[in-house]
């Protein structure tokens, strides 16, 4: 079984639909964030939780709101689905020491119509 | 701030030749490490190989090895006797190591191809 897991896969929604993406690990990380990724732009971070009250907004936080259920589950929002807001959406685990190595889950494709 | 520079947009490699994947970074921090992944045409993000800036040898990891060259702030993936499964998109990554700092810096990539 895969450590870092993903649902929905793939998500098509309309405008101003609200939509949940979530994740959860078993790799047994205390760290997860949820990345976005554009063609051409690379991955860039959305938000990031050190544990379950840590909870902080990456560069790009506007739009989203995120949940950290328990320390295996991260979950993130889009209130209000617009357009540009279609990507590929990946969540990633790391360990608070060492290398801060990021492993990420397989990703979430989403198309806001 | 942190920036990471990928210059080959793409690549096409014979196979079971070497291929070097460029990568350059610009940070004043002193402490900083520097990721590798690859993505294949399924969409994950694999995590390849890592070189923290204190390393005083090159990281090497099976068939990837990073070239890194402090002084020139570059940090290159050289994979050897390349393999048909090795096309794929290449991400080179940065984290500066201060507090408070969680964002992982990712280049815009190079599509490498192997052609049999």
């Amino acid at each position: 079984d895969a450590d870092v897991t993903q649902t929905p896969r793939n998500r098509i929604t309309k405008t101003g639909k609200r939509i949940m993406l979530e994740c959860s690990q078993t790799k047994g990380h205390d760290r997860m964030y949820w990345y976005r990724q554009d063609p051409g732009l690379g991955l860039r971070l959305i938000y990031y939780s050190f544990d379950v009250k840590d909870i902080n907004k990456g560069e790009i936080s506007d739009g989203y709101s995120v949940s950290r259920q328990a320390q295996a589950k991260f979950s993130l929002s889009l209130e209000s689905a617009i357009p540009n807001q279609t990507a590929l959406y990946f969540c990633a685990t790391s360990w608070t020491s060492g290398a801060d190595t990021q492993y990420f889950g397989p990703g979430t494709r989403l198309t806001v119509l | 701030a942190q920036k990471i520079t990928q210059t080959q947009p793409g690549m096409f490699v014979q196979e079971k030749e070497a291929v070097t994947l460029d990568c350059t970074y610009d940070t004043s921090d002193p402490s900083y490490g520097l990721f590798w992944y690859k993505q294949p045409s399924s969409g994950e993000m694999i995590f390849l190989i890592y070189q923290g800036s204190y390393d005083q040898q090159n990281a090497t990891e099976g068939r990837y090895s990073l070239n890194f060259q402090k002084a020139r702030k570059s940090a290159n993936l050289v994979i050897s006797a390349s393999q048909l499964g090795d096309s794929a998109m290449y991400f080179c990554a940065m984290r500066e190591f201060n507090f408070g700092n969680e964002k992982l810096t990712f280049g815009t990539g190079t599509r490498l191809t192997i052609i049999p």
